[in-house]
């Protein structure tokens, strides 16, 4: 299983753009990058994952670096809602969640 | 659609009690897991069944805990004596394959607490 690193902690403002950065540089060519999120007592909810090229969604968009070593969530404007510890995955088949980078979105 | 459902949403027991927890998962997802999760860490797998047989219980203490998915739908994990150190939440989850490229969908979780 790939380790990965992400920040323990990241502050936004609200309605504005965050940048989730997550290495994982022992990625597997047949990882996938799959990113959670969950919020306070809640379940983890699935956001958004990609294999090589960048991804978009109605939640958030994925880049990936061309080596796959690396790769960054982004929330093009962040509200309060999007305060949630969010967890970078890659695997092909076991979804393993480390720590995560919990997030908070300031007023 | 309905999501994963669990019962109960909070427990509270004492040391060496029994408890059991249920799941239910989206209809038609054939893989189900239980994960443990302790304050301030991610969720860990406990347990992962596709349809009613084990695909991974590696990380299950099996002196202690069981798990049993009858049918291949609803599912308990069973704690029997419990511990300090399981007071955590427990996650049900569902997806309709076994691979990570099928999202996982959570329930609310069950929190536990041993006194």
């Amino acid at each position: 299983d790939a380790k990965t690193t992400q920040p323990n902690s990241m502050e936004s403002n609200e309605e504005e753009p965050v940048h989730l950065p997550c290495n994982h540089s022992t990625i597997s060519g047949t990882d996938y990058i799959h990113w959670y999120r969950q919020l306070p007592s809640q379940g983890p909810e699935y956001v958004i994952h990609g294999l090589t090229s960048n991804v978009n969604n109605r939640m958030a968009s994925l880049a990936i670096a061309e080596d796959r070593k690396s790769s960054t969530l982004i929330l093009h404007r962040a509200t309060l809602r999007d305060a949630a510890v969010y967890y970078c995955i890659p695997s092909y088949d076991k979804v393993i969640f480390g720590p995560g980078t919990s997030l908070s979105v300031i007023p | 659609e309905a999501g994963v459902a669990q019962s109960p949403r909070y427990k509270i027991i004492e040391k060496r009690q029994s408890v059991a927890f249920w799941c239910n998962p989206i209809s038609g997802h054939a893989t189900l897991y239980w994960y443990q999760q302790i304050l301030g860490q991610g969720p860990k797998l406990l347990i992962q069944f596709q349809n009613n047989g084990v695909v991974d219980d590696s990380q299950l203490p099996k002196d202690r805990f069981s798990a049993e998915r009858l049918k291949g739908v609803d599912s308990t994990l069973k704690i029997q004596p419990a511990k300090l150190e399981d007071s955590a939440v427990y996650l049900c989850a569902s997806s309709a394959g076994a691979t990570s490229y099928n999202e996982q969908f959570f329930g609310p979780g069950t929190r536990l607490t041993v006194l």
